[in-house]
């Protein structure tokens, strides 16, 4: 089967950089993406990386590196509009995502 | 134009009713998912449809059957509702089946059985 683990929660002050991280165990593993979502709205996709190495859209980048089952989403410039839940998701194979539990950010002032 | 939407947004309902969700997305996607969110934010694949088979049933009850009319539309009819069901349901759409792909998520149906 497939696992994902993130944190449940991070605070952050507005400005500031966060970073969330995402391990994962799966096997045959093609990519890893992100999704944002915010309170009572849908996933909205993020990033997704496929290789290893960092991919940057904006204020948002993802990073992955495959031998270390690892990755992570990077959030400078924090704005209160990022407060929301942050998704790690897996895709193996043919196989459907498989959504993390989600971290919760908070972005303070 | 909404390029993923659900009807209706809003679902309360009693325990014991049949009801269904509808979607339908203007992408001209092939495949299309409904997904089950719970209060804890949980968000799990219930079904895929790639052209109006499906190719993914995840462990869900045979209480849930999903209808995909065209490759346009893909409808969700829940029999015998319990209070476990209660839940977010959205429906997603991709490009192809290669489950690599992007998914757009709908706004979701929020299900409260009663």
């Amino acid at each position: 089967g497939q696992s994902l683990e993130q944190p449940s929660e991070v605070t952050a002050v507005e400005g500031a950089i966060v970073q969330i991280n995402c391990t994962y165990q799966t096997s045959g593993f093609y990519g890893l993406s992100w999704y944002q979502q915010h309170d009572g709205g849908a996933p909205t996709f993020l990033s997704y990386n496929a290789l290893d190495g960092l991919e940057e859209t904006g204020r948002f980048s993802s990073f992955l590196s495959r031998s270390d089952s690892y990755g992570y989403l990077l959030l400078q410039e924090l704005q209160m509009k990022d407060s929301a839940s942050y998704f790690c998701a897996v895709t193996s194979g043919n196989t459907p995502l498989v959504f993390g539990k989600g971290t919760r950010l908070s972005v303070i002032a | 134009d909404t390029a993923v939407s659900q009807t209706p947004k809003y679902l309360v309902t009693q325990m014991g009713n049949d009801k269904s969700i509808k979607c339908e997305q203007n992408l001209g996607h092939d495949t299309m998912y409904w997904y089950k969110q719970d209060s804890k934010k949980f968000l799990k694949i219930m079904f895929s449809y790639n052209n109006k088979e499906l190719i993914i049933n995840e462990t869900v009850p045979n209480r849930f059957s999903p209808k995909s009319p065209d490759k346009a539309h893909l409808n969700l009819h829940i029999n015998s509702l319990e209070l476990g069901d209660s839940a977010v349901y959205f429906c997603a759409s991709s490009q192809e089946s290669g489950f690599q792909e992007t998914q757009y998520f709908g706004p979701g149906t929020r299900l409260l059985v009663l």
